[in-house]
């Protein structure tokens, strides 16, 4: 199997205050994980791309100080929103990659932020 | 700029129908095409793919077909049944990228 857990699954969080988000695989390890950020009905917009032992890389437009990412282990990934704003609000989705012919990507179940 | 697009944001059918999603993209560097269900408030489940090398890959129900020289592709679901009601995501990915680039999903609704 290939599951990947994400924690919390939901949260709510005052202006300005800073959430941490867990992505986990949990029968494999992964040195590349995905974040992902979708807005309703908008498709999954690619944040960062977390590499175990190394820097995130970060897609165009992403603030990386906002959206700290640290892959502290082969099975973990967390995504730290810092400061958070009410335009933060979103679902936050990670995948985790498993290396095999097709390199397939594993979707976490997402988590809701809120931020008031 | 979308380089995957679905352009029907839903689709309603009968149960027993087919139900026929529809995907086109614009960077003619992708080689590899999947297709995501999901449902709401969890994370995306992998469906089918298929490499640029083939025109069509069947697993069970789904079928995917591609048109390389129309950049479109397609997925078929025979016969839908009220539990296939999802979004499904089209996403593609360049043989050099782990990437994958998502379409904005077509919410289907099969109908008992």
């Amino acid at each position: 199997g290939a599951v990947v857990s994400q924690h919390p699954s939901w949260v709510i969080c005052k202006s300005g205050t800073s959430v941490k988000i867990e992505c986990r695989s949990l029968d494999f390890q992964a040195t590349t994980m995905f974040w992902y950020r979708q807005f309703p009905k908008q498709s999954l917009m690619l944040m960062a791309t977390s590499n175990e032992g190394s820097k995130a890389t970060y897609e165009q437009g992403v603030e990386k100080d906002k959206f700290l990412i640290n892959h502290a282990s082969l099975t973990l990934s967390t995504l730290t929103v810092t400061s958070a704003h009410p335009e933060d609000s979103s679902f936050y989705i990670c995948s985790a990659l498993k290396r095999t012919v097709y390199n397939e990507q594993f979707f976490g179940p997402g988590t809701r932020l809120t931020v008031l | 700029d979308q380089q995957v697009k679905q352009n029907s944001p839903s689709l309603s059918v009968q149960e027993g129908r087919i139900s026929i999603l529809n995907c086109d993209y614009t960077n003619s560097m992708f080689d590899y095409f999947l297709w995501y269900k999901k449902y709401p408030a969890e994370g995306p489940t992998f469906l089918i793919s298929i490499s640029s090398i083939k025109d069509k890959n069947e697993d069970g129900r789904f079928t995917v077909f591609l048109n390389k020289s129309a950049k479109h592709l397609s997925l078929h679901i025979v016969p839908s049944q009220p539990g296939d009601s999802a979004v499904y995501f089209c996403a593609a990915s360049d043989g050099g990228s782990e990437k994958l680039v998502f379409g904005k999903g077509t919410k289907l609704t099969v109908n008992p």
